[in-house]
């Protein structure tokens, strides 16, 4: 099975400040098909997940262009370049490549 | 507008069972995968079960395989999991989402509680 790690576990910002994420998978994340399963949810306060970035480093639609995904194989990172008040949540990255999914633990983003 | 709206949650004791149903709209239900997700109280997310468009391929996380089971019903826009065995860790909020890989669409989640 695979697993993904994620770093740090808490991240305190101060606002309009940048914060960055790891996620490290055990084995490599490239498809037979050539693409990267590696994809990033943030989870608000009281609300179900919601997808911010695809395939490592595609960004969903209506999120704003501070969030960024990179990476490859097995080492993947989510960065904010300015944190707002509305960024407070828990992230988690996820894979999609192989059977069955697994998230990561979830990174804390609160503001200092 | 999509929507997906799980049902079937609630209190159970251990060693029963629960069928959970979530309800899809706003989109051709029969051309995606489906998928359910749990997450326990204060936890993190758990991959619990994906069934494939027809129906045809499912696939569970370990601590669920043999205790339960994914089905759809293309004709109702439905999916389902039915549990058995319920254990005090499958106490969850299980939410029901679309696709396999990286799911866009999520649902509220029902709560399962297992406890005497």
């Amino acid at each position: 099975e695979v697993v993904l790690t994620q770093s740090p576990l808490s991240l305190p910002v101060t606002l309009g400040q940048p914060a960055s994420i790891s996620c490290r998978s055990s084995h490599s994340l490239v498809f037979s098909d050539g693409n990267t399963y590696l994809s990033w949810f943030q989870q608000r306060p009281g609300q179900s997940p919601r997808r911010l970035i695809y395939w490592v480093s595609n960004r969903e639609s209506g999120v704003p262009d501070r969030f960024s995904g990179s990476g490859s194989g097995t080492d993947f990172t989510l960065k904010i370049t300015r944190v707002e008040a509305e960024d407070v949540g828990v992230y988690y990255c996820m894979q999609g490549t192989h059977w069955p999914r697994a998230f990561g633990q979830g990174t804390k983003v609160e503001i200092k | 507008e999509v929507q997906l709206v799980e049902s079937g949650g609630g209190l159970v004791q251990p060693g029963g069972s629960l069928r959970l149903s979530c309800i899809a709209s706003g989109f051709t239900f029969s051309n995606y995968w489906m998928s359910w997700v749990r997450q326990a109280p204060g936890k993190g997310l758990e991959w619990v079960a994906s069934v494939k468009e027809d129906g045809t391929e499912r696939d569970y996380v370990d601590p669920l395989k043999g205790r339960s089971t994914i089905s759809r019903d293309n004709a109702k826009n439905s999916v389902y999991l039915q549990m058995h065995s319920l254990r005090a860790e499958d106490t969850a909020l299980y939410f029901c989402a679309r696709g396999r890989r990286a799911p866009i669409y999520w649902g509220q989640g029902t709560p399962v509680t297992v406890s005497p």
